[in-house]
């Protein structure tokens, strides 16, 4: 168990919808980040918060959103979702000591769009 | 362009043979390396990590990496391989230059023979 919690663990949807997942980072991260892991992709950065600010924007969708709250939670809002965004999400929060720093992932979200 | 290649898509060994999976980076920037493994189903987990220092790492469940930049390689090993070891493997590269973000391989599935 990393500490890093994500839920829901799966969400099935339809195409055009808008769903929220949610992270809660290890106690002390400030650093939390989200991935996408498709078949075709791989593992891709989305984006990236540090104590409520965005610090750094991968391959995020424009449809595709996030924000982290003062207790450092994260939220990842997709919307007018398409067959395409099925995937399983993945947040990562980070502690960074002297410049090196380690992810530390939590289970998941399998989000499917039928 | 920064990447990260696993060469192998799928690795089969018997159970208590070696093992070692490779990886390859390109990386602008002073890159640090980790290993994480995801078994079916659940999250990465990190196996082991690289910063500075001693080459040779160690991680968890007897598992260990050798960084040698000349070859910009980061291989993973194991001296004797364990049914409970089969599981996909990502190799990721991060700089502290970079944000922080991870960028994975594709990662190589491994199957463990009885």
């Amino acid at each position: 168990d990393s500490g890093v919690t994500q839920t829901p663990k799966h969400l099935i949807t339809a195409t055009g919808q808008r769903v929220t997942l949610r992270c809660s980072p290890r106690s002390g991260d400030l650093s939390v980040y989200w991935y996408q892991q498709s078949l075709d992709q791989g593992l891709q950065f989305l984006i990236q918060y540090y104590n409520g600010e965005e610090r750094a924007k991968g391959n995020i969708l424009e449809r595709f959103s996030a924000q982290q709250f003062p207790d450092l939670h994260s939220e990842l809002n997709l919307s007018s979702l398409e067959l395409g965004d099925s995937a399983l999400y993945f947040c990562a929060s980070s502690v960074n000591t002297g410049g090196e720093e380690t992810q530390y992932f939590g289970p998941g979200t399998r989000l499917l769009v039928l | 362009a920064q990447s990260v290649t696993q060469p192998d898509i799928h690795i089969t060994v018997s159970e208590g043979a070696s093992l070692e999976l490779r990886c390859n980076y390109s990386y602008g920037a002073t890159p640090y390396l980790f290993w994480y493994v995801q078994s079916p189903g659940q999250g990465l987990q990190l196996l082991l990590k690289y910063f500075s220092g001693d080459t040779l790492v160690q991680g968890i469940k007897g598992f260990e990496a050798e960084f040698k930049r000349s070859q910009s390689s980061f291989n993973l090993r194991k001296p004797s391989v364990h049914w409970s070891d089969a599981a996909e493997y990502f190799c990721a590269v991060g700089s502290y230059n970079q944000g922080g973000k991870l960028i994975f391989g594709q990662g190589t599935e491994l199957s463990v023979k009885p």
